[in-house]
């Protein structure tokens, strides 16, 4: 089956500094890799995804890469907000169901 | 106002007992899904239906059970025989594979 590391598991900035969440897949048939946000005590949220064909998509300060090739994908988030913080999952899927990675605490500080 | 409803937000039992927890959609999803998340664990996928009336288990199947007798309900059993049951439990929907999911507000068990 597929597994998906992510790192770092804890990520500490300044606001205004970027942020850069790495994730890796197993499964070269996988072709679909969401991005979720769960801030403390609430439901996960998708906030990018990115399919196969495509290498790179943005939005606003969200910014998703995909390596095909080296079967890893990365998110980055600039000009980060206090707003920010919160837990981060990636995960990737095939025919079927989400894979999800482990998960990645992204503080802000002021 | 359209979305997915997990209840009860807080739950106890007992060891020993059995307990079911809540998942109703209305978002017309034919896929529905239930997840545990434990600290630093991630999401881990217990049980998925694509269709009504059908199911398929995930990677951490043992000790749990469910049904999926109408389109917009599927509710999830722990039983006895699952050894760690205090987590957070996730239920899920989508509108196929590789869409967004869309996921309840989440069930907290605590066994005591």
């Amino acid at each position: 089956g597929e597994n998906v590391e992510q790192h770092p598991s804890t990520l500490s900035v300044q606001e205004g500094d970027s942020a850069v969440i790495k994730c890796t897949y197993s499964d070269s048939a996988s072709n679909y890799f969401p991005w979720y946000k769960q801030e403390l005590g609430k439901r996960p949220q998708l906030i990018i995804d990115i399919r196969s064909n495509v290498g790179e998509k943005k939005d606003q300060r969200i910014a998703v890469t995909l390596n095909k090739t080296a079967k890893h994908f990365s998110l980055h988030i600039t000009e980060t907000q206090p707003e920010d913080s919160a837990v981060y999952f990636c995960a990737a899927s095939g025919y079927s169901t989400l894979t999800f990675g482990k998960g990645t605490m992204l503080l802000v500080s002021p | 106002d359209g979305g997915i409803t997990q209840s009860p937000k807080y739950l106890f039992r007992k060891e020993g007992q059995n307990v079911t927890l809540s998942c109703e959609q209305n978002l017309n999803h034919d896929a529905m899904y239930w997840y545990r998340q434990d600290p630093g664990q991630g999401l881990r996928l217990i049980y998925y239906s694509q269709i009504v009336n059908d199911f398929q288990k995930g990677d951490i199947a043992e000790g749990y059970s469910v049904s999926r007798e109408k389109k917009e309900s599927f509710p999830l059993t722990v039983t006895s025989a699952q050894k760690n049951p205090t987590a957070f439990y996730l239920c899920a929907s989508q509108n196929g594979a590789n869409t967004e999911a869309f996921f309840g507000q989440g069930t907290r068990l605590t066994v005591v």
